[in-house]
């Protein structure tokens, strides 16, 4: 089965702080993808990457980078925390575009 | 452009009734349909795809390429369906995309 880890499900930070989201899968999937979830907003995607190294910007990448060093290690980063990225953040990867994605429990990060 | 569109936000249903979560869908290709479910506390999972074709804890859904949608249906609603349900598109290239989804509430 398809495990997806991402690496705290609660965090807390300040304004201005750096902030690294880290997820692990480990099914060789070719693709991640980075989302943030928020009521009435549904799953907006905000990066995802097809191999390593490589990244796409979806559809709110604004505030935000991603890494990819390794194939089952995709890393979202928070380049300068702000209030208005308080919210649900989900991981997913799949093996390709025609393939369900799998996501891991979710990172609720509250940024005070 | 690609888009999925979830008319309802909420939906209750009394245990029992049937339910049908609709989906709507806009892409001139050949289109992959998905409906995943995220129960409390749960992480989000796919519940199914319509190119299986299966039911699922007894939800099917038919992709209607005339209409453009993908809806869920179930006869005999269950407490235990209530969760979020989100229905995605897949056209082939890396990413799905989402609806905003449906908050289904099974009335006991």
């Amino acid at each position: 089965d398809v495990k997806v880890t991402q690496s705290s499900r609660y965090l807390v930070k300040r304004t201005g702080e750096k902030v690294f989201l880290e997820c692990v899968q480990d099914m060789d999937h070719e693709n991640m993808f980075w989302y943030r979830q928020d009521p009435g907003l549904g799953l907006r995607l905000i990066y995802f990457s097809y191999d390593v190294k490589m990244k796409e910007k979806g559809d709110i990448p604004e505030g935000y980078s991603v890494s990819r060093e390794k194939k089952e290690r995709f890393s979202l980063i928070l380049e300068s925390a702000s209030t208005n990225q308080t919210s649900m953040y989900l991981c997913a990867s799949s093996r390709d575009g025609t393939q369900p994605q799998h996501f891991g429990d979710g990172t609720r990060l509250s940024i005070l | 452009a690609q888009r999925v569109t979830q008319p309802e936000k909420l939906l209750s249903v009394f245990k029992g009734a049937p339910v049908e979560l609709k989906c709507n869908y806009s892409y001139s290709g050949s289109p992959e349909l998905f409906w995943y479910v995220q129960y409390s506390r749960q992480r989000l999972q796919l519940l199914l795809r319509h190119i299986s074709r299966e039911s699922i804890k007894g939800f099917t859904a038919d992709l209607n390429k005339g209409e453009t949608s993908f809806h869920l249906k179930k006869p005999f609603a269950q407490e235990e369906d209530s969760a979020m349900y989100y229905c995605a598109l897949g056209t082939g290239a890396n990413n799905l995309f989402f609806g905003t989804g449906t908050r289904l509430t099974v009335i006991p």
